[in-house]
């Protein structure tokens, strides 16, 4: 499968764990986003990076969330202290990210259900 | 930031007919329209988008159309079939931080 893809797809754990999600783009899109979703709603900007470079992060976002993408390939999400709104599907997404190209499209990876009991 | 809002929540439609989903922004920056249709428990899939130097886009039975000044854009689904029932989601993207932000869906129904 040459799409995105992410791991697990699936993750139940007790309040106040530490949770962490993987990512993988698609191979040449420079660009990575974590997107949050829950039922009924759009998909919720997190962060997103270019390359290794984390550009933007959500004023949304607490500081129990933390993202990286050391290599510029992988990113991981953690969630650190996981509280009980924290369910929700997390979606990763890549794009080429072409310099000075504002317009790429966005491809969605299946996502990683979280629920926190 | 952006503000993408989106309606009807939800439409159903008997198949044949046409179903129409509209969304505004509040940014004039942005300047990438995108699409998407999820189905349940699938990924989104990008099905049309349209770009600001362009007022209408057609692909087969969709179609999008954008209107710059009153900043809204519209999704056209013609001859609806029961297998286009999903739900849809409008975004809005624009240069330099080439941030996505979506509506909040639009839940279709196609009645065979």
């Amino acid at each position: 499968d040459t799409g995105v893809s992410q791991d697990p797809r699936h993750k139940i754990t007790k309040r106040g764990q530490n949770v962490t999600f993987r990512c993988d783009p698609i191979s040449e899109h420079n660009r990575l986003y974590w997107y949050r979703q829950t039922l009924g709603q759009g998909p919720e900007f997190l962060t997103y990076f270019q390359n290794e470079a984390q550009l933007e992060k959500s004023r949304l976002l607490s500081d129990r969330f933390s993202a990286e993408r050391p290599k510029g390939s992988f990113s991981t999400l953690e969630i650190q202290r996981t509280e009980q709104g924290d369910s929700a599907m997390y979606l990763c997404a890549s794009s080429l990210g072409r310099s000075g190209k504002p317009d790429e499209k966005l491809f969605f990876g299946s996502g990683t259900q979280l629920s926190v009991l | 930031g952006e503000n993408v809002e989106q309606h009807p929540s939800t439409l159903s439609v008997q198949e044949g007919d046409s179903a129409v989903i509209k969304c505004t922004y509040s940014d004039s920056a942005s300047n990438y329209f995108p699409w998407y249709k999820q189905e349940l428990g699938k990924r989104p899939q990008l099905i049309i988008d349209i770009r600001s130097n362009v007022g209408e886009k057609k692909d087969q039975r969709i179609a999008v159309t954008l209107n710059k000044t009153a900043k809204h854009f519209s999704l056209h689904i013609t001859e609806t079939q029961p297998e286009d029932s999903a739900v849809y989601f409008c975004a809005a993207s624009g240069w330099p931080g080439n941030q996505f932000y979506f509506g909040t869906g639009t839940s279709l129904t196609v009645i065979p």
